[in-house]
């Protein structure tokens, strides 16, 4: 069964303190692997998409990078503002090509 | 600003009620989504309309009738829900059709539509 899997499931930083999440997934054939922010109560904000293994996107403190099974978040000195869920997506190449499978989300908290 | 617009933003409806929830982009996208989120819980997809075709995820309940009135709208017909259908309700929508090649997952949001049910 496909699966799509992120960790931690919560985060907690000092304003400044770099970290990673992490997204595995474990799918036939993949298509791409998106990364969304959602904030409380609020719809998912795309951010980056990532098609193959060494790919690196970047915008901001955000920078996403992909492997055959996983895709890092990584946050550079983060500001409160970055507080947020994070949820990554896979899309697989199939006859349900029209579905993302999401994982679970990161909740990360940066404090001031 | 989001560009796809949801209404209403919040939702109370009793078991017995009759309500709809209602989806509006206006960026030419031909894909349009519902999904259902629970709290902490990541999006889980319902129902796709693409280029005028519905697909239907067949874990949910006949309570729940997507319709499409044209390329712009969805609606999302509510009947007879039960008090575990409360969440939050997103509309999304896709410039191509992702089954067919021509997009690549980048889903625009809206901000939701929360429904309680009593």
């Amino acid at each position: 069964e496909d699966q799509v899997t992120q960790s931690p499931e919560a985060l907690r930083l000092q304003e400044g303190e770099s970290s990673s999440l992490n997204c595995s997934y474990t799918v036939s054939g993949l298509r791409g692997l998106f990364w969304y922010r959602q904030d409380p109560g609020k719809g998912p904000e795309f951010l980056f998409t990532l098609y193959s293994a060494g790919e690196e996107k970047e915008k901001e403190r955000l920078k996403a990078t992909l492997t055959k099974k996983e895709s890092f978040l990584h946050i550079t000195a983060p500001k409160p503002e970055d507080s947020a869920t994070y949820l990554c997506a896979v899309q697989e190449w199939d006859n349900a090509g029209n579905m993302l499978t999401f994982g679970g989300g990161t909740r990360l908290m940066v404090k001031p | 600003d989001t560009e796809v617009t949801q209404t209403p933003k919040h939702l109370v409806m009793g078991m017995t009620n009759k309500k709809s929830l209602k989806c509006e982009q206006h960026m030419g996208h031909r894909a349009m989504y519902w999904y259902k989120q629970k709290a902490k819980k990541p999006p889980e997809l319902m129902f796709v309309y693409s280029y005028e075709k519905l697909s239907i995820n067949e874990s949910v309940p006949s309570r729940f009738s997507p319709e499409c009135p044209n390329s712009s709208l969805l609606n999302l017909h509510l009947h007879a829900l039960q008090p575990e259908d409360s969440a939050l309700y997103l509309c999304a929508s896709i410039q191509g059709d992702m089954g067919a090649g021509g997009a690549t997952g980048e889903l625009f949001f809206g901000e939701g539509s929360r429904l309680t049910v009593l």
